[in-house]
């Protein structure tokens, strides 16, 4: 089966210019998450989708980032406009979540490296 | 929120040896998990543990629910398992998986 797929997987880009992360979440999943990584401060959850619906964005760290998911097989986050500080990896993930439960495996995908100039 | 740590922060050890790394977390959880991520970046989902034991060749982990931590033992060390070794967990009522800091492991041929 494929796994979870992101792209691109790298993008080096100038400060202001908008910024498109793509997802493909594993078929029949249920639940798609946007993580951010870096040095700072870890891996950290920017926001979580069930059923297409965003369920918290509160790690969504200002106005400028911006995710959508218009169907169950596909996700954007964007950054417009986007600053060196952004320069990060941003993983997608989902999982198949049902109701409240939580038990179940999260899988990554391989991650988008961004770099802001 | 939930804290969830990991120790040690950094352990470096020769092909062969054997290692525990351990993941402290703040509250009652649901779910468990341990992740590799390798030195490309890719995180790869090790185990699922929110209780008990198991194990997976040279890897095995446990989860003491009631005492909020858990294990994960890495025998007969090789180089591919260089890289850091993330703890995330969630928390009863809510969905996000949080990250512990990591474990960077270290193996020298």
């Amino acid at each position: 089966d494929a796994g979870v797929i992101q792209s691109p997987r790298h993008e080096v880009t100038e400060m202001g210019q908008e910024v498109t992360l793509r997802c493909k979440p594993i078929s029949g999943h249920n639940s798609l998450f946007w993580y951010r990584q870096t040095m700072m401060r870890g891996l950290e959850l920017l926001i979580y989708f069930n059923n297409n619906v965003p369920i918290d964005d509160s790690g969504m760290p200002e106005d400028r980032f911006s995710a959508k998911m218009p169907n169950a097989s596909f996700s954007t986050l964007k950054i417009q406009p986007s600053e060196p500080r952004d320069s990060a990896v941003y993983f997608c993930a989902s999982s198949l979540i049902m109701g409240t439960y939580s038990g179940n495996t999260i899988y990554f995908g391989e991650g988008s490296w961004l770099t802001v100039v | 929120g939930i804290q969830v740590e990991q120790s040690p922060p950094d352990l470096i050890l020769q092909e062969g040896a054997n290692s525990t790394l351990r993941c402290n977390f703040s509250d009652s959880v649901n779910n468990l998990q341990w992740f590799h991520q390798n030195p490309w970046g890719q995180l790869i989902n090790l185990f699922y543990i929110p209780s008990g034991t198991k194990q997976n060749g040279r890897l095995s982990a446990t989860t003491v629910a009631t005492e909020r931590y858990s294990l994960l033992y890495i025998s007969s060390s090789q180089t591919t398992d260089s890289g850091v070794y993330f703890c995330a967990v969630v928390n009863f009522g809510n969905e996000k998986l949080t990250f512990g800091t990591g474990t960077r492991l270290t193996i020298i041929p």
